[in-house]
This record gives structure tokens, sequence and C-alpha cells, in this order.
């Protein structure tokens, strides 16, 4: 069945470091999610990437989905301590109606 | 703003008892969702539904069933709860199968001792 991995699994920065995560899956996806679930909380939604190759930006989180729609990557700079959470990507396969999500990765910043 | 709330945030049950997890949303989304999700292991689909009196399995579907009587209301069924489904149970809705944003319930932390 489709995989979708994650690395790493979990990133302890220092306030003001950059962070990306990395999202790699088994299948072509048609499209790609990512969310983020604060300690305590549910997954929250932050954005949809449809199109080879799309770059969208959120403030200091930049999300790409990759040209052959297999691997996606989350990056925030100058992380900040509202950062603190769990990151999760999320995709569909074609003509599928499952949303297969990845392992997340943990990030931790310390002030 | 969307809602989706679900019965209990924290359960303990005894291993063999049957189990009923509620899923309620508000925005008469046509699909929903329950996952459990596990530390290294992500969220994992259990089951969903697209429609009332609808369901399809996901990727762990062993252990579980499914009840979609009205629109807004989904629920889980463990019929003989055991050590191995301690884990945490999210709902989610959303208004379209294939795309775009699914809405999570705040989760029900269950314990099986």
């Amino acid at each position: 069945g489709q995989q979708v991995m994650q690395i790493p699994q979990y990133q302890h920065v220092q306030e003001g470091e950059d962070f990306t995560t990395y999202c790699n899956s088994s299948t072509t996806l048609s499209n790609i999610q990512w969310y983020k679930q604060r300690p305590g909380g549910h997954p929250v939604f932050l954005i949809q990437l449809v199109k080879s190759g799309e770059v969208k930006k959120q403030k200091r989180l930049t999300f790409q989905f990759g040209e052959a729609k297999k691997n996606s990557s989350l990056h925030i700079t100058a992380t900040q301590t509202t950062d603190v959470g769990t990151y999760f990507c999320a995709g569909f396969t074609g003509g599928g109606n499952k949303l297969t999500f990845g392992t997340g990765t943990q990030l931790k910043v310390e002030l | 703003d969307v809602k989706v709330t679900q019965s209990s945030r924290y359960l303990v049950k005894r291993t063999g008892e049957k189990v009923f997890l509620e899923c309620v949303q508000d925005m008469d989304h046509e699909n929903m969702f329950w996952y459990r999700q596990d530390p290294g292991l992500g969220l994992r689909l259990i089951y969903f539904s697209y429609d009332v009196k609808m369901k399809e399995k996901g990727d762990i579907p062993e252990g579980y069933s499914v009840s979609r009587e009205k629109k807004e209301r989904f629920s889980l069924i463990l019929e003989s709860a055991s050590t191995n489904q301690t884990s945490m149970y999210l709902c989610a809705s959303s208004p379209r199968a294939s795309w775009g944003e699914q809405y999570f319930g705040p989760g029900t932390r269950l314990t099986v001792t």
C-alpha cells in the first residue's frame, strides 16, 4: 500500500534557527496537504499543493511540491516558540479518496 | 466555523468490552473519517464514509466497525476491545472526498486495560 515517510522524526532548534521537514511518498500524489498539531491538540490544516513544482508561502512557512509529485517539504524561517508542534504531510493518490498521512515531524523550539 | 465534536476526551475500558466512540459535525459535510494516532506512526485511517449508510475500509479496519445513520454523526465501534487498541482516536470531516481540508475533532484518548 501507499506509504508516506517524513524526516526527521524529531527536531530541536534554538529560537531564530530555520527548520525543514521532508515528506516522501512511495507513489505519485494528486495533491499534498500539510497539517500542524500543537501539543495536546488536534491536526489543523495549513495548506494544499496541487501542481508539480508548486511553491507556496505563508509568512515564515514555505511549502514545496516536488516535480515528480512524490515528495514535498515545509521550511520555517526563523523559528518561534509558537511553531512548536508536530507537522504532518498527507497525500491523495490519483483517483483515490483516502488521505494517507506521513509519520510526522515533532518540532521543539528552545529559547 | 466548522465544528467536529467527539463524545469523550478520555476513556478507560476493560479488555473484551464493547466500545462506542461518537463523532458529530455541524457543517453538513458528506465525508467523515476515523483515524488512530500512535507515536511514530502518524495518523492511520480506520474507516471512512462518503454518505449516510455508506462506509469504506481504510488501512487498518481490523477489530473495528462503523455506523453512519445520520449525515452529521459517525460512530466507531470496537466490538471487543483489546490492549493493542489503546490509542488516540481522531474523527474528521470534509466537504469533498479527495480534495481539500479535513476538519478534526479534539480526539478521544482510549486506554484498554
